[in-house]
């Protein structure tokens, strides 16, 4: 079965600190791989997005990394801020001959920056 | 802002009422979806229109009835719904469908 496991559920970090969030998946075959940033009350934003042959993609203070061969993924964020607090999505695109691709998601790790 | 416009962004209505939710995309895309986020949840595909066709319909129940007049606005017309169709409803967009998407603020639906 195709799916998408995040952890940990939430997190709660201090201003300035660093973390990391993990995406674990079972999607197979596999296109690309993205994390989404969720603002409370707005719809998900990409923030990185990476296919099978990439390790690594970077947005800023945000750095993606990709294991295919161990199917997991990660979000590293370096000196958080306060605007960071939101929910993480991590999205595997699956290909299927019919629809092109479809997404499957994972639930998120909502992250919240205390000063 | 995403280019990704929904209204209304709260609803709160009652089992018997009808009403509509709006998605609106000034992005040139293609392809429009809805989806409904649940707290602690995945979001849920319920709809997919390609160049204003429906391609895809996730076992919706019939009292959640989708239409796109044009490549541009997608509807969501609710009727009879339940208090576990409360939900957050997202409409989001692509240049084609299996490109990066773009998502609205979604609509708070509350059904009492």
């Amino acid at each position: 079965k195709n799916q998408v496991e995040q952890s940990p559920q939430s997190l709660i970090i201090l201003e300035g600190k660093n973390c990391t969030l993990q995406c674990n998946y079972t999607v197979s075959p596999f296109s690309n791989l993205r994390w989404y940033k969720q603002d409370t009350g707005r719809g998900p934003v990409s923030l990185t997005i990476m296919t099978f042959s990439e390790n690594t993609k970077s947005n800023g203070r945000y750095t993606a990394t990709l294991d295919a061969d161990t199917k997991q993924s990660s979000l590293h964020i370096t000196a958080s801020q306060l605007s960071d607090s939101a929910s993480y999505i991590c999205v595997v695109s699956h290909p299927i001959q019919q629809y092109g691709n479809k997404l499957v998601f994972g639930a998120g790790t909502i992250l919240r920056v205390k000063s | 802002e995403t280019g990704v416009t929904q209204t209304p962004r709260h609803l709160v209505m009652g089992m018997t009422n009808k009403k509509s939710l709006k998605c609106e995309q000034h992005l040139g895309h293609n392809a429009m979806y809805w989806y409904k986020q649940s707290a602690k949840k995945p979001l849920e595909l319920m709809f997919v229109y390609n160049f204003k066709e429906q391609t895809e319909n996730n076992s919706v129940p019939s009292r959640f009835s989708p239409e796109c007049p044009n490549s541009s606005h997608l509807f969501l017309h609710l009727h009879t719904l339940q208090p576990e169709d409360s939900a957050l409803y997202l409409c989001a967009s692509s240049r084609i469908r299996a490109d990066t998407q773009y998502f609205g603020p979604g609509t708070r639906l509350t059904v009492l």
